[in-house]
């Protein structure tokens, strides 16, 4: 079965530490891939994709990701933690068929400590 | 651009009304757009996938009498939850994915329904 798993519900680092949120799929064909940020009472962000071409993915707010087709995995990582980054973030996969369907994990709360 | 509105951003209803919820697709036509509910501290689970001008999809366990979608136009699509109860108090958040790049979704900001 297709499935996203994200590593660890909860994830603290201190400001100008690295971020690494882990994210994990399961399937028999590369999926297209997603990182999404939710704000407290706020809708989905998105902040970087992975479709085709480079597996290396810059997104906003400094973020990147890469993909690894041999380790099925999409770590989404930050060299620089800000206190603006503490936020939930979302690993999603959408494996383009079934009216493009997008499979979230359950999510990565961010702590960023002062 | 990929601009996704909800209208209203929250609402609190009576046991037994039903509640209308917009989502709009300002700046691109959208011929898909999702449906999803999310509790607190957990994460999106999809309701109903709608496209414009058909009926909407449901997911398993999703009462489809309960939660009306209406899928008009490319740019509007709703969600009336009707004789809403306590239970049905949610965080619920649309997304739409354009003609030219359906695998991407862009989320409303979300509607915040209190049934007491």
């Amino acid at each position: 079965a297709q499935s996203v798993t994200q590593l660890g519900s909860h994830v603290s680092v201190s400001e100008g530490a690295l971020v690494l949120l882990r994210c994990n799929y399961s399937s028999s064909v590369p999926p297209y891939l997603f990182w999404y940020v939710q704000y407290p009472n706020q809708g989905l962000q998105l902040l970087l994709k992975y479709t085709t071409g480079a597996t290396l993915v810059k997104g906003i707010n400094g973020f990147e990701a890469e993909f690894k087709k041999s380790e099925t995995s999409f770590h989404l990582t930050k060299p620089s933690a800000h206190m603006s980054d503490a936020a939930e973030y979302f690993c999603a996969v959408n494996f383009g068929a079934g009216g493009f369907k997008t499979i979230f994990g359950a999510g990565t709360r961010l702590f960023v400590k002062a | 651009g990929a601009v996704v509105s909800q209208h209203p951003s929250r609402v609190i209803c009576k046991s037994g009304t039903s509640v209308k919820i917009e989502c709009r697709s300002l700046d691109f036509q959208a011929t898909t757009m999702f449906w999803y509910r999310q509790f607190p501290k957990k994460s999106l689970m999809l309701m109903a996938t709608s496209n414009e001008g058909s009926k909407a999809t449901y997911e398993q366990g999703v009462e489809k009498d309960k939660f009306l979608i209406n899928h008009a136009s490319l740019t509007l699509s709703t969600l009336t939850v009707t004789s809403a109860h306590p239970e049905d108090s949610s965080f619920y958040i649309c997304s739409a994915a354009s003609e030219t790049g359906q695998e991407t979704q862009y989320f409303g900001p979300g509607t915040r329904l209190l049934v007491l």
